[in-house]
């Protein structure tokens, strides 16, 4: 069974610059996975922050960017402000209609 | 403005059944996929099930094949989940989403979510 894998956590000083990752148990991301990303905050609802690998969902600041890198889709955001500080989630699209989430990683901003 | 409104979550006991609504406005119902995406309290998001625009195909994830049944009613602009054979892990919040379309094959809105206990 394929398991999408994120860093379980992550931590970035205010303005500084983070690069969170989305990777494979077996084998390498690549753009035919869609890979996409959201924001969750505890208690709400995710947040659509990039789909189709690079594209950011409508009204996301442009801190925040999507991209492959080596052989895993990653997000970073540059210029981390305290509002950041959220779980991060990607899902990668297998085929066939299936679709997998990573774990999440929770970003601290401090 | 896109809307998701869940509801139908309650508490029922394992091996019992419930159905999900999502209320979808803002844009056409009818042109668009849509998910179902769970989340376990203190867990991460686990994508569920999807059907097709038109309701052609329908996947779901191994956790709740032959379990769950997702569905909608165009005229009604209404999304649903039928929820069999339910079993302690299947407690969790569950969210509509809707497809981004355009093959992009990811999430664009969301709902606010309805939870669900499965608890003797």
């Amino acid at each position: 069974q394929t398991v999408v894998t994120q860093e379980p956590s992550f931590s970035v000083s205010p303005g500084g610059t983070v690069t969170l990752t989305c990777g494979l148990s077996s084998g390498s991301v690549s753009t035919t996975y869609y890979p996409s990303w959201y924001q969750q905050t505890p208690g709400q609802a995710p947040r659509t922050l990039i789909y189709n690998t690079n594209t950011r969902s409508s009204g996301v600041p442009d801190r925040f960017s999507g991209s492959i890198l080596g052989n895993k889709a990653a997000l970073t955001i540059t210029g981390a402000q305290a509002d950041d500080e959220s779980d991060y989630y990607c899902v990668l699209y297998m085929g066939s209609g299936i679709w997998v989430f990573g774990g999440g990683t929770k970003l601290t901003v401090l | 403005q896109v809307q998701l409104v869940e509801s139908g979550g309650g508490v029922v006991q394992p091996g019992g059944s419930l159905r999900l609504s999502c209320a979808a406005s803002g844009f056409t119902f009818s042109s668009y996929g849509m998910h179902w995406v769970r989340q376990a309290p203190g867990k991460g998001l686990e994508w569920v099930t999807y059907i097709r625009y038109d309701g052609s195909n329908k996947y779901n994830a191994d956790s709740v094949r032959g379990r769950f049944t997702i569905s909608r009613d165009i005229s009604k602009n209404t999304l649903y989940l039928q929820m069999n054979s339910l079993r302690a892990e299947d407690t969790a919040v569950y969210y509509c989403a809707k497809d981004s379309g355009g093959g992009t094959c990811s999430f664009d809105y969301w709902g606010q979510g309805t939870l669900v206990t499965v608890s003797s």
